[in-house]
């Protein structure tokens, strides 16, 4: 089945600084891809949705500039979150699907930590 | 904009037993899909099953099934001989053009 790999699964890192987590699609194309922030005992808020070689779609709240997003081939998208704060501490979920409906696969999450 | 309501934060049930968890939604949209997805404790987002808007049969996957009332706008899941493994955190999802998650029922399945 589609696999998709996101990495690193935890990072900590100081206030000010920048991190970058990766979601590759390991087996598939990824004509689209997804990116969600998930608050302790809450569901899934989507971010931005990123499509290859294109701008990535932010939701109403998102601070682009805070959540860069780059999706420059079909089975690699980035989230940098720039100038981290505490408040960004959160457990971040991508997905990616081929365009097939309903074929969304979901990368195991990052647990950032902002120090 | 759709919206996706869970009314059962948490749950449980015993090993064996059969439980069923509730989603209604809300849209204008006559095609979509609607899915359940599991979240375990490793958070990792697993689906469940998923049923299209426009097939009128419920869709039915080994021990799970959903019982689909598109009038009523309705969508809950039903766990036959629940198991310990089926602990998680459940999320119904609609889709149209991006998923919309609910806010989750948290299951437990107790020995």
């Amino acid at each position: 089945g589609a696999v998709v790999s996101q990495h690193p699964s935890r990072v900590i890192c100081k206030s000010g600084t920048s991190v970058k987590i990766e979601c590759r699609s390991l087996d598939f194309q990824a004509t689209t891809m997804f990116w969600y922030r998930q608050f302790p005992k809450q569901s899934l808020m989507l971010m931005a949705t990123s499509n290859e070689g294109s701008k990535a779609t932010y939701e109403q709240g998102v601070e682009k500039d805070k959540f860069l997003i780059n999706h420059a081939s079909l089975t690699l998208s980035t989230l940098t979150v720039t100038s981290a704060h505490p408040e960004d501490s959160s457990f971040y979920i991508c997905s990616a699907t081929t365009g097939v409906v309903g074929g969304y696969t979901f990368g195991s999450g990052t647990r950032l930590t902002v120090v | 904009a759709q919206t996706v309501t869970q009314s059962q934060p948490e749950m449980s049930v015993q090993e064996a037993e059969t439980v069923t968890l509730s989603c209604t939604y809300d849209t204008s949209e006559s095609n979509y899909y609607l899915f359940w997805y599991k979240q375990p404790p490793s958070r990792q987002m697993i689906l469940v099953i998923r049923q299209e808007a426009y097939k009128q049969q419920n869709a039915t996957e080994n021990r799970f099934s959903v019982n689909f009332q598109k009038a009523a706008k309705s969508f809950s899941l039903k766990i036959s001989d629940s198991q310990l493994g089926d602990t998680a955190m459940y999320f119904c999802a609609f889709m149209k053009d991006r998923l919309v998650f609910g806010k989750g029922t948290r299951l437990s399945v107790i020995a």
